[in-house]
């Protein structure tokens, strides 16, 4: 079965640092991973995605993501943080016919 | 901006009201999706739809019945429900049932359950 995991509930950072948040996912083959953001009261936004081929992939709003099949990781970094990237970021699995979702990980922003 | 435009945004009902859900996107995709999501939660599967048929239903309580009337919409009725389900329901979809497409999802929809 397929899994998501995203060990940090809540991050805070301050504005213009930088952000890395953690993926780990189990599939047992390549598996097609997405982050997702959320902001309060919103839908699912997708900031990007891995099917296949490069490693590192690039994303809206400045992130990118770097799949790494020896960790079984897909974490999301971005260089500089801004107070409007304050949301809920969510890593999810897919490969079957379903979408599996991590639990999530509450990015807050200090100015 | 979303595709995947939901309606309405807010509903309040009783719990023996029946109330619909409207889901719609214009981007020619074959599979359609309502999703449950509670507070502080990850978003939830409850039905698929491919190509207009219902393909997953993850044992959602018959409370809650989708239809898809066509390749572009989709609805929830919902009937006789409980405070619990108090929830955004979001509705999504991609250009087919593979999880390697790519789900986009609609900005949901506040239910509240008196």
């Amino acid at each position: 079965a397929q899994s998501v995991t995203q060990p940090d509930i809540h991050i805070t950072v301050s504005e213009g640092a930088s952000l890395e948040l953690r993926c780990n996912y189990s599939y047992g083959a390549t598996p097609y991973l997405f982050w997702y953001v959320q902001s309060p009261g919103q839908g699912l936004q997708l900031l990007l995605k891995y099917f296949s081929g490069d490693t590192l992939v690039q994303g809206i709003k400045g992130f990118e993501a770097e799949f790494k099949r020896s960790q079984s990781s897909f974490n999301l970094r971005k260089p500089s943080v801004h107070w409007s990237d304050a949301a809920e970021y969510f890593c999810a699995v897919g490969g079957t016919s379903k979408l599996t979702f991590g639990t999530g990980t509450r990015l807050q922003v200090t100015l | 901006d979303t595709e995947v435009t939901q309606t309405p945004k807010h509903l309040v009902m009783g719990m023996t009201n029946k109330k619909s859900l409207k889901c719609e996107q214009h981007m020619g995709h074959r599979a359609m999706y309502w999703y449950k999501q509670k507070a502080k939660k990850p978003p939830e599967l409850m039905f698929v739809y491919s190509y207009e048929k219902l393909s997953i239903n993850e044992s959602v309580p018959s409370r809650f019945s989708p239809e898809c009337p066509n390749s572009s919409l989709l609805n929830l009725h919902l009937h006789a429900l409980q405070p619990e389900d108090s929830a955004l329901y979001l509705c999504a979809s991609s250009q087919g049932p593979n999880s390697g497409n790519t789900i986009y999802f609609g900005e949901g929809s506040w239910l509240t359950v008196v």
